[in-house]
């Protein structure tokens, strides 16, 4: 199956500043989701983004399906992000996603 | 928007139980999944579910599990006899095709085998 790489697995960061979550997949995608899962376990979806470029307030993400990567960026971080940022991808052969390990963001106050 | 609701959000259940886990997609969605999280890990898939039948399912879904869709609405997971290692967040998605469309997840059904 699809391989799935996030890194760095940990970042902690102070608030107000910004950071690069990085994802990377092994095979062509029809789909990849980008999730943050709060303290209370649930995942909140953030972007869908097999390709190209998208910005949703103080996060965005660019995914270069050709080279098989996504970036998820967030600026100005505040206490709130905290918490595991998963990348998920779907292969075009695949009804399941597959996701990776996960990173996981600390904001200090 | 329109969300993926799972009922309970907690169950606790004796290790041999069977336990019922339910969802409601999104209404006018045909594709629907279950998908697992054991404490501290990432998100596994189980099994995908269309046209009344499953498309696909991974090596965890053996035969103690099953799934339904017992009416125009509901798509449940089944677990037989439950093991300590069911212990587990378990999630339901549902997406509106197969490709080309994000999956919604709901919140969770968080599973404590006791």
């Amino acid at each position: 199956g699809i391989q799935v790489e996030q890194s760095p697995p940990d970042l902690i960061l102070q608030e107000g500043a910004n950071s690069t979550l990085r994802c990377n997949f092994s095979d062509s995608v029809n789909n990849l989701q980008w999730f943050h899962q709060n303290p209370w376990g649930q995942l909140i979806n953030l972007f869908y983004i097999p390709s190209g470029t998208k910005q949703n307030g103080r996060l965005s993400a660019t995914t270069v399906a050709t080279e098989r990567y996504s970036l998820l960026y967030i600026s100005s971080s505040q206490t709130t992000d905290s918490g595991v940022y998963f990348c998920a991808v779907g292969p075009s052969y695949d009804y399941k996603l597959s996701f990776g390990a996960g990173t996981t963001v600390t904001v200090r106050a | 928007e329109p969300e993926v609701t799972q009922t309970p959000s907690h169950q606790v259940t004796q290790m041999g139980q069977e336990v019922i886990l339910r969802c409601v997609p999104i209404s006018n969605h045909l594709y629907f999944y279950w998908y697992r999280q054991i404490l501290g890990q990432k998100v596994e898939f189980l099994v995908s579910f269309y046209n009344n039948e499953i498309s696909e399912k991974s090596e965890i879904f053996d035969d103690q599990f099953s799934v339904e869709r017992p009416d125009g609405s509901n798509f449940t997971l089944k677990i037989r006899s439950t093991k300590l290692e069911d212990s587990a967040m378990y999630f339901c998605a549902s997406s509106e095709n197969r490709v080309g469309q994000p999956q919604h997840f709901g919140d969770g059904t968080r599973l404590s085998i006791l």
